[in-house]
């Protein structure tokens, strides 16, 4: 079974402070995804990556930056928090199967910037 | 501008009956489409998906249907089941930035009533 997991369920911080989302999956997938889940709006995806050391802007990306150093390992940066990132922020990851490829989540991480 | 839309935020079915949950679109460049389940406190967990050149996917009890000139496309669920009660998402694929994005909608909570 594929695993993805995140290093925090639940986060607190303070506005202005930098605050770090891990993501892990233990299935060697190519590609990995940070969203963020707001009520009525769904999932909106912030940054995205295709290969270590790659990473690509997805629809939300201001405030926040990403890293991918390992393969299997994709972090999500809020340099300096602010009230309006208080959200669910979801990792998920997955590999390309020609035409079919699907998404593997973590649990997410439920973030309160006070 | 939303590209996924899901317009009913909200459904509730009898426990035995059908669930039908809709989904439309706007870019007819997608050509992959996933239905996601999310349960509260845990990440989306992948249901069935469909291919743009196919229009109908059955998997046991679910079934996705699509229908390109309506840019539309419904999830059936047969016989609902109280476990069933979840939000769900639907995903669309997005392949005109040259890589793989994802846009979800902003999802229906399905409550299946014993």
């Amino acid at each position: 079974d594929v695993k993805v997991t995140q290093s925090s369920r639940y986060l607190v911080k303070r506005t202005g402070e930098k605050v770090f989302l891990e993501c892990v999956q233990d299935m060697d997938h190519e590609n990995m995804f940070w969203y963020r889940q707001d009520p009525g709006l769904g999932l909106r995806l912030i940054y995205f990556s295709y290969d270590v050391k790659m990473k690509e802007k997805g629809d939300i990306p201001e405030g926040y930056s990403v890293s991918r150093e390992k393969k299997e390992r994709f972090s999500l940066i809020l340099e300096s928090a602010s009230t309006n990132q208080t959200s669910m922020y979801l990792c998920a990851s997955s590999v390309s199967r020609g035409a079919k490829e699907t998404q593997y989540f973590g649990p997410g991480t439920r973030l309160l910037v006070l | 501008d939303q590209q996924v839309k899901q317009n009913s935020p909200s459904l509730s079915v009898q426990e035995g009956r059908i669930s039908i949950l809709n989904c439309d679109y706007t870019n007819s460049m997608f050509d992959y489409f996933l239905w996601y389940k999310k349960y509260p406190a845990e990440g989306p967990t992948f249901l069935i998906s469909i291919s743009s050149i196919k229009d109908k996917n059955e998997d046991g009890r679910f079934t996705v249907f699509l229908n390109k000139s309506a840019k539309h496309l419904s999830l059936h669920i047969v016989p609902s089941q109280p476990g069933d009660s979840a939000v769900y998402f639907c995903a669309a694929r997005d392949i005109t930035s040259g890589t793989y994005k994802y846009i979800f909608g902003t999802g229906t909570r399905l409550k299946v009533l014993a």
